[in-house]
């Protein structure tokens, strides 16, 4: 079974400060990897796409990195605010398959 | 550009009872998914559309869930009966389907507590 880790569960940072995040993935068939943030009680909000064939996408103050050799992606997100508070969910598109399997997210406080 | 509209957002139900749930995907995304989020959890797919056609259902239990999009446009996901366990956000997504693994733009979910 493909199984997607992420590490640490929770963090909590002060608010000015850069941060990493990290995913681990088994499946080395990856079609894709993206990130989500989800706000609580809400869906999930697409904040990065990163094809198989890419090393890393910028989103502003977010840059996703893709290491398929070595099952890993982080999202790093710079000079962090407060209203960056969320969980942050990556997934992984399954090559063979249209369907993207989730790790159990990061919870991200940042303290003004 | 509206995003993927669920309703309704959150159903308390007593166990046993029959209960359905509503999505309308973005305008042109010809694929659609059903997922579920426990607490604490990511979401696990259930169900996947292309079109009209469920191409993806092996992890929907079909005892007691069922689930269709009869124009290929909007879908309803339906539980009968719930049980406890069902309690959980139920996520709807859709995608382009253009080429394989698109992006996913995900709904605000419906919660279902069953009591």
């Amino acid at each position: 079974k493909q199984e997607v880790t992420q590490i640490p569960a929770a963090l909590s940072v002060p608010e000015g400060e850069n941060l990493v995040l990290n995913c681990s993935f088994t499946d080395s068939a990856i079609y894709n990897l993206q990130w989500f943030r989800q706000d609580p009680g809400k869906g999930l909000t697409s904040l990065l796409l990163i094809q198989s064939s890419q090393r890393e996408q910028t989103s502003g103050r977010l840059n996703a990195s893709l290491d398929k050799s070595s099952g890993r992606s982080t999202l790093y997100i710079a000079a962090s605010q407060p209203g960056d508070s969320a969980t942050y969910l990556c997934a992984e598109g399954q090559g063979g398959s249209e369907k993207l399997v989730f790790g159990k997210g990061t919870k991200l406080t940042v303290n003004p | 550009e509206a995003g993927v509209v669920q309703s309704p957002r959150y159903k308390i139900i007593e166990k046993k009872q029959p209960v359905a749930f509503w999505c309308n995907p973005i305008s042109g995304h010809n694929t659609l998914y059903w997922y579920l989020q426990n607490l604490g959890q990511g979401p696990e797919l259930l169900i996947r559309y292309e079109n009209e056609e469920a191409v993806d259902d092996s992890q929907l239990p079909k005892d007691r869930f069922s689930a269709e999009r009869l124009k290929g446009v909007d879908s309803t996901l339906k539980i009968q009966p719930a049980e406890l366990g069902d309690s959980a956000v139920y996520l709807c997504a859709s995608s382009l389907g253009a080429a394989r693994n698109d992006e996913q733009f995900f709904g605000p979910g419906t919660r279902l507590t069953v009591l």
